[in-house]
C-alpha cells in the first residue's frame, strides 16, 4: 500500500480564493482524519469520518471550512474563501479502527495564502 | 485551551546521551497516551504508547514515564542518535474514544 496519499504537496494561493485539499487514504481504513499544524497550536483535529459519515466536525474553524468524503477512497477539504490566517500544514490519516492510535498519516499539504 | 502541553518547544543532546521529552495534560478523563516522531516534509509516525494502568512501557532506546497523580508523561531515549532529531507529539485520549488531541511538538537535535 502506498499510505496516505495528500495532494498537492504544496499550495500558494491569494486571499479569497477557494483552496481543495484532496486525501487517499489507505484501503479498508475506516477512519479518517483531518488536521492542521501550527507553531501556536501545534496539531489541531478539524474534522473526522468513520465509513465516510462525518462524526465530529467540532474543530473545523468556521463556515468558510469543508469536508466531505464521497467514497471510501477519497476525501476533500475546501476552504471558501481563504485568508492569510489558514495559512498551515494540513494533514490527512487514517486508521483501522476506533482504537487503533496508531494512525497512519499523510505527507501534508503546506498552504500559503497571501 | 490546549489539554496536552509540551513546554520545550526545543531540545538539543549531545549524541550518545539520554533525551528527555515532557508532556502534561489537563483532562483527567485521558488514560492512553501516545508519542509520535515527525520528520521535515513528513506526517507524524507513531512512536510509543502507554495506558494509564501501566506507568512505564519500553521498547528499544525508547522508555514512556507516565504519573498520572502529576498529569505528567516523559519520552526517554537513550543512547540518543543522530536520525533522532525531530519533532515529537505527545498525543492523549480517553481509551475508547476515536480521537487524539495533539500537542505542540518538541523540536529535537542531535549533536553529533
Amino acid at each position: 500500500d502506498a499510505g496516505v496519499i495528500q495532494s498537492p504537496r504544496h499550495e500558494v494561493t491569494e486571499m479569497g480564493q477557494e483552496v481543495t485539499l484532496r486525501c487517499k487514504p489507505i484501503s479498508g481504513h475506516d477512519y479518517l482524519f483531518w488536521y492542521r499544524q501550527t507553531m501556536m497550536r501545534g496539531l489541531e483535529l478539524l474534522i473526522y469520518f468513520n465509513n465516510n459519515v462525518p462524526i465530529d466536525d467540532s474543530g473545523m474553524p468556521e463556515d468558510r471550512f469543508s469536508a466531505k468524503m464521497p467514497n471510501a477512497s477519497f476525501s476533500t477539504l475546501k476552504i471558501q474563501p481563504s485568508e492569510p490566517r489558514d495559512s498551515a500544514v494540513y494533514f490527512c490519516a487514517s486508521s483501522l479502527a476506533a482504537q487503533d492510535y496508531g494512525y497512519t498519516f499523510g505527507s501534508g499539504t503546506r498552504l500559503t495564502v497571501v | 485551551d490546549q489539554q496536552v502541553k509540551q513546554n520545550s518547544p526545543s531540545l538539543s543532546v549531545q549524541e550518545g546521551r539520554i533525551s528527555i521529552l515532557n508532556c502534561d495534560y489537563t483532562n483527567s478523563m485521558f488514560d492512553y497516551f501516545l508519542w509520535y516522531k515527525k520528520y521535515p516534509a513528513e506526517g507524524p509516525t507513531f512512536l510509543i504508547s502507554i495506558s494509564s494502568i501501566k506507568d512505564k512501557n519500553e521498547d528499544g532506546r525508547f522508555t514512556v514515564f507516565l504519573n498520572k497523580s502529576a498529569k505528567h508523561l516523559s519520552l526517554h531515549i537513550v543512547p540518543s542518535q543522530p536520525g533522532d532529531s525531530a519533532v515529537y507529539f505527545c498525543a492523549a485520549t480517553h481509551f475508547g474514544n476515536e480521537k487524539l488531541t495533539f500537542g505542540t511538538g518538541t523540536r529535537l537535535t542531535i549533536i553529533p
